[in-house]
């Protein structure tokens, strides 16, 4: 099946910091999703990037998918965008997403 | 409009016990998805459920798991006599019909003890 790494797998920061998650995968996909779950456990939906590239604030995505690679920055961290962050694909023909491992982001003030 | 609604969002059991969990998609949302996050770790696809059908079943356990989305009410996954193997957080998430992205639930957090 498909296979989906992320990196770095940790990532401490101060506070003000800039950061570049990645995500590789391993075949063609039409859905490509970042994901920022929360201390508390909850999972964000940040971006549904396929291909291209947007942004939202201080956190924007660029995917390239024909080299199999999808970008997450964040400008200006903040406390609050500890968590894990997840990468998350789906196939062509299929609706169901292969999860990552995640890049576990710390903040610290 | 109201996002996807997963309840309880704590679930405590016993060995042998069953347990229901419970998630209503976003007004909207023909579909439905059920993943499980074990500690540490990613979200596994389990099923994938439109009103009344199971579209794709591959990652649930052939045994004790079973998935519902009625024509009425919300879509439930029931684990029969759990193990403490099944604790985990299993997330419900939802889309419309020309898919665009899902929006997870809060989760429930099933403990076996």
């Amino acid at each position: 099946g498909i296979q989906v790494e992320q990196s770095p797998p940790d990532l401490i920061l101060q506070e003000g910091a800039n950061s570049t998650l990645r995500c590789n995968f391993s075949d063609s996909v039409n859905n490509l999703q970042w994901f920022h779950q929360n201390p508390w456990g909850q999972l964000i939906n940040l971006f549904y990037i396929p291909s291209g590239t947007k942004q939202n604030g201080r956190l924007s995505a660029t995917t390239v998918a024909t080299e199999r690679y999808s970008l997450l920055y964040i400008s200006s961290s903040q406390t609050t965008d500890s968590g894990v962050y997840f990468c998350a694909v789906g196939l062509e023909g299929a609706q169901k997403l292969v999860f990552g491992q995640g890049t576990r982001l710390t903040i610290n003030p | 409009n109201a996002g996807v609604m997963q309840n309880p969002r704590h679930l405590v059991r016993r060995r042998g016990q069953e347990a229901r969990l419970r998630c209503s998609p976003m007004k909207g949302h023909s579909h439905v998805y059920w993943y499980r996050q074990l500690p540490e770790e990613g979200l596994k696809f389990m099923v994938y459920l439109q009103k009344e059908n199971i579209i794709d079943e591959s990652g649930m356990p052939k045994e004790r798991f079973s998935a519902e989305f009625p024509k009425e009410g919300p879509s439930i996954l029931r684990i029969q006599q759990v193990v403490r193997g099944d604790s985990a957080a299993y997330f419900c998430a939802s889309s419309p019909t020309g898919f665009s992205g899902y929006t997870f639930g809060s989760g429930t957090r099933l403990t076996v003890v």
